[in-house]
């Protein structure tokens, strides 16, 4: 597709489990973020790749939160010891340069049980 | 600590009217501004954007108004039509941190 696509769309798992977000971002888009957007709010930065670079993670909530871009396309989201707080969609974006319009995918809702 | 405003919840427009959604920001670093919008269970999509050099950009039925004195950035949609109904934020960067800071959104509905 030519579109950020996101995965799963939905996730649903118990207090204490560890889990994983996927994003494939736009083919050939240099900088991919991520953020997390909590009902009523708008979206709130985690962190940003520049290729494999993890350039920011100034916005990760915890070090159970854990983000990598190993070849500089696919970005994987991990948050471990999931908590109530973590409940939220998370959304991944990405963009030619770093200070290009971001487009943004679907998002993935998460809740935690 | 909200570095960027949008004070009006929600707002309400007939079909063939202007719709204004205002911003406010704090920080006087900030040079580029965007408007997203968004629908339920969708990501937000970008709509227009302004950097700090201008203080005015049109596309189409949107056009953007900065007032970099006033820190206050508009959104004009004219003439507002039903699909235009849905959440809008404004964004906004530095030249030199790229992540985008966002405020809580403005839900426009656009009545027949």
């Amino acid at each position: 597709g030519a579109g950020v696509s996101q995965s799963p769309r939905y996730k649903v798992a118990k207090r204490g489990q560890d889990v994983a977000l996927r994003c494939d971002p736009i083919s050939g888009h240099v900088s991919l973020f991520w953020y997390q957007q909590a009902l009523g709010q708008g979206p709130e930065f985690l962190t940003y790749f520049q290729n494999e670079a993890q350039l920011d993670k100034s916005g990760l909530p915890s070090d159970r939160f854990f983000a990598e871009r190993p070849e500089g396309s696919v970005s994987t989201l991990k948050i471990q010891r999931t908590q109530q707080e973590d409940s939220a969609v998370y959304l991944c974006a990405s963009s030619w340069t770093g200070n290009q319009p971001q487009h943004f995918g679907d998002g993935t809702r998460l809740s935690i049980l | 600590d909200q570095q960027v405003k949008q004070n009006s919840p929600s707002l309400s427009v007939q079909e063939g009217r202007i719709s204004i959604l205002n911003c406010d920001y704090t920080n006087s670093m900030f040079d580029y501004f965007l408007w997203y919008k968004k629908y339920p269970a969708e990501g937000p999509t970008f709509l227009i954007s302004i950097s700090s050099i201008k203080d005015k950009n049109e596309d189409g039925r949107f056009t953007v108004f900065l007032n970099k004195s006033a820190k206050h950035l508009s959104l004009h949609i004219v003439p507002s039509q039903p699909g235009d109904s849905a959440v809008y934020f404004c964004a906004v960067h530095t030249g030199t941190a790229s992540k985008l800071t966002f405020g809580t959104g403005t839900r426009l509905q656009v009545t027949l």
